[in-house]
């Protein structure tokens, strides 16, 4: 059984570039839910995805955007990057719309200068 | 709304002592509860969850919570702390009629004395 992975493991960008990020769900699973987690603070979540539609979303603007693919992976999208959007992004896979148990991928490491 | 809030961002033992890890919540709907821990550098691993069975749940690596309704708690014990216990922990809520969005607390910093 393949576990969360996402791609890349670190990035770095300047603010008001635009940046993509990566997951790929565990097998089986098809929601996908990504988080951002601030440096020292716990993961805040931005979106979900089930069958390739957004099934829910946190306080975070438009300017981040989502797809999930009919293989259930998934891209993370942020234009007009900004200096506090450097955190860790979190991907996590789990089974059914109402899925409770989530099991996360390593994380991408953002940084914005 | 829905939060959880974990109580000390910093807590210390000694190795072979007690660990305890408060966290309390606060939901419109029954909650669902779970434990997540996380090493440097890398994702969350889940400890345990509470999904409305049995309210003393237990999980790996030797640790346990129990909920207790009446005062909006899911603490987290282990008997004996092992040096390898040292990570960040959250606690964290979902909802039951939907699971998809999970709050998470703030974190504890657990740190093992030898």
């Amino acid at each position: 059984e393949t576990g969360v992975t996402q791609s890349p493991t670190h990035l770095i960008k300047t603010r008001g570039q635009q940046v993509t990020l990566r997951c790929s769900s565990q097998s089986g699973h098809n929601t996908v839910s990504w988080y951002q987690q601030a440096l020292g603070q716990g993961p805040q979540f931005i979106f979900q995805y089930y069958r390739e539609e957004e099934n829910g979303r946190g306080n975070f603007p438009p300017r981040f955007s989502g797809l999930q693919f009919p293989n259930y992976s998934s891209e993370l999208n942020v234009n007009a990057l900004e200096l506090d959007d450097s955190a860790l992004y979190l991907c996590a896979s789990s089974l059914g719309q109402g899925g409770v148990e989530q099991y996360f991928g390593p994380g991408t490491r953002l940084t914005v200068t | 709304a829905q939060s959880v809030t974990q109580l000390g961002s910093h807590v210390s033992v000694s190795e072979g002592a007690l660990v305890l890890l408060r966290c309390n919540y606060s939901s419109s709907v029954p909650p669902y509860l779970f434990w997540y821990v996380q090493y440097p550098n890398q994702g969350l691993q889940l400890l345990l969850k509470y999904t409305s069975a049995a309210t003393l749940v237990k999980g790996i690596n030797g640790f346990e919570a129990e909920f207790k309704k009446s005062e909006t708690s899911f603490h987290l014990t282990k008997p004996s702390a092992h040096m390898s216990d040292a990570a960040e922990y959250f606690c964290a809520v979902t909802l039951s009629n939907t699971g998809n969005q999970f709050y998470f607390g703030t974190g504890t910093s657990l740190t093992v004395i030898p």
